[in-house]
């Protein structure tokens, strides 16, 4: 089946630094999803986004699907980003496989 | 709208005894999912459902496990008998469109003792 890699596993950034989480995947997708962990444990959807660009405020992501790649960017991070980034892909239907996520703690 | 709802919020139940989650997509979604998370393996899915119907159950670890949904409100899943080593979260999700994402639940932590 379909490999999914995050990475940095873990990171550790000052409040106000930017950041870039990145997601490779083996195979060709037709379904990426980003989800943020927070420390509550709750999984909130961050974007779709199998291709191209989209951006909510300080987050954004590109999927560049013809290279198996997604990254997503934190700008200016705030103590509330902290928690764990997922990447989940799908090759086909629904079935949609996570990653092991990238942690991410913000100090203040 | 109250998003997606699962209870019990937590579980601790002895080994052999049969526990029972339960989950309520967003209304209007034909699309739901359970997914287990553990440290070791991660998030995993385990079966997901359209339209009422199971479309792959390939990711349910063994016959002990099993999913209904009987109708588009509501659907269990049941671990029967229970074992220490199914201790996890157990998330449900919904979708209407893959083209909005998934909506999680906040999960059931279950402890098997």
């Amino acid at each position: 089946g379909i490999q999914v890699e995050q990475s940095p596993p873990d990171l550790i950034l000052q409040e106000g630094a930017n950041s870039t989480l990145r997601c490779n995947f083996s195979d060709s997708v037709n379904n990426l999803q980003w989800f943020h962990q927070n420390p509550w444990g709750q999984l909130i959807n961050l974007f779709y986004i199998p291709s191209g660009t989209k951006q909510n405020g300080r987050l954004s992501a590109t999927t560049v699907a013809t290279e198996r790649y997604s990254l997503l960017y934190i700008s200016s991070s705030q103590t509330t980003d902290s928690g764990v980034y997922f990447c989940a892909v799908g090759t086909g239907g629904f079935k949609t496989i996570f990653g092991a996520g990238t942690r991410l703690f913000v100090k203040a | 709208d109250a998003g997606v709802i699962q209870s019990p919020r937590h579980e601790v139940t002895e080994m052999g005894q049969e526990v029972t989650l339960r989950c309520k997509p967003i209304s209007g979604h034909d699309y739901l999912f359970w997914y287990r998370q553990t440290m070791m393996r991660g998030l995993e899915l385990l079966i997901y459902f359209n339209n009422n119907v199971p479309i792959d159950d390939s990711g349910m670890p063994e016959d002990r496990f099993s999913a209904k949904m009987p109708n588009a409100s509501f659907s269990t899943l049941k671990i029967q008998p229970s074992e220490p080593r199914d201790s996890a979260v157990y998330f449900c999700a919904s979708t209407g469109s893959i083209a909005y994402g998934y909506t999680f639940g906040s999960g059931t932590r279950l402890t098997v003792v």
